[in-house]
């Protein structure tokens, strides 16, 4: 069975205090590895797509990058704003979710 | 914002009531998914349509079920409302069903159901 798993749960940064997210993932054909940011009672937020190991993207303080059995999220010098939950998703047959990092950053 | 719409926003109602969600996907999208999200459960997929066709179920009740329309748009039903069926329910859309390595899904901001 397809599977997700994101590790820490949770995570509390001080506001310039770099860090990483990890994605795990066991799926069969793997067709993408999503990234997305959720903020507490909206809509997951789309950031990076990946679809082969050593990708990289970046976006602002954030950097995606894939292996073939992970896929990590860096924050660099992150700031309060960056506060959310981040969804790592694997597409096989379909989109399977981990269940999040919630990330705090405090001032 | 995302492109894609939902309504409402909020939903309350009783045990065994029905209640229909709506979604708008993108502009030019042809694909619609829906997700349920609960405290415990996560983000969990419940069923997929392109161009009208029904393509993919997940973990979908068969208290509930889905259309979408030929204008593109979309609507999860779901009857016989239990307690446990408050969640937020998310619409995604996306441009094809597969698109090279994987398409990307834009999600909408939810509606969220509270069964009293």
């Amino acid at each position: 069975e397809d599977q997700v798993t994101q590790s820490p749960e949770a995570l509390r940064l001080q506001e310039g205090e770099s860090s990483s997210l990890n994605c795990s993932y066991t799926v069969s054909g793997l067709r993408g590895l999503f990234w997305y940011r959720q903020d507490p009672g909206k809509g997951p937020e789309f950031l990076f797509t990946l679809y082969s190991a050593g990708e990289e993207k970046e976006k602002e303080r954030l950097k995606a990058t894939l292996t073939k059995k992970e896929s990590f999220l860096h924050i660099t010098a992150p700031k309060p704003e960056d506060s959310a939950t981040y969804l790592c998703a694997a597409r096989a047959q379909k989109l399977v979710f981990g269940q999040g990092t919630r990330l705090t950053i405090n001032p | 914002d995302s492109g894609v719409t939902q309504t409402p926003k909020h939903l309350i109602t009783a045990t065994g009531q029905r209640v229909t969600l709506r979604c708008s996907p993108r502009s030019g999208d042809l694909s619609v998914y829906w997700y349920q999200q609960s405290l415990d459960q996560g983000l969990q997929f419940l069923i997929q349509y392109y161009n009208g066709e029904e393509r993919a179920k997940g973990n979908i009740l068969e208290r509930f079920s889905a259309q979408q329309f030929p204008d593109l748009h979309s609507e999860l039903n779901l009857s016989s409302l239990e307690l446990g069926d408050s969640a937020l329910y998310f619409c995604a859309s996306s441009v094809a069903p597969t698109s090279g390595g994987g398409e990307t899904q834009y999600f909408g901001p939810g509606t969220r159901l509270l069964v009293l």
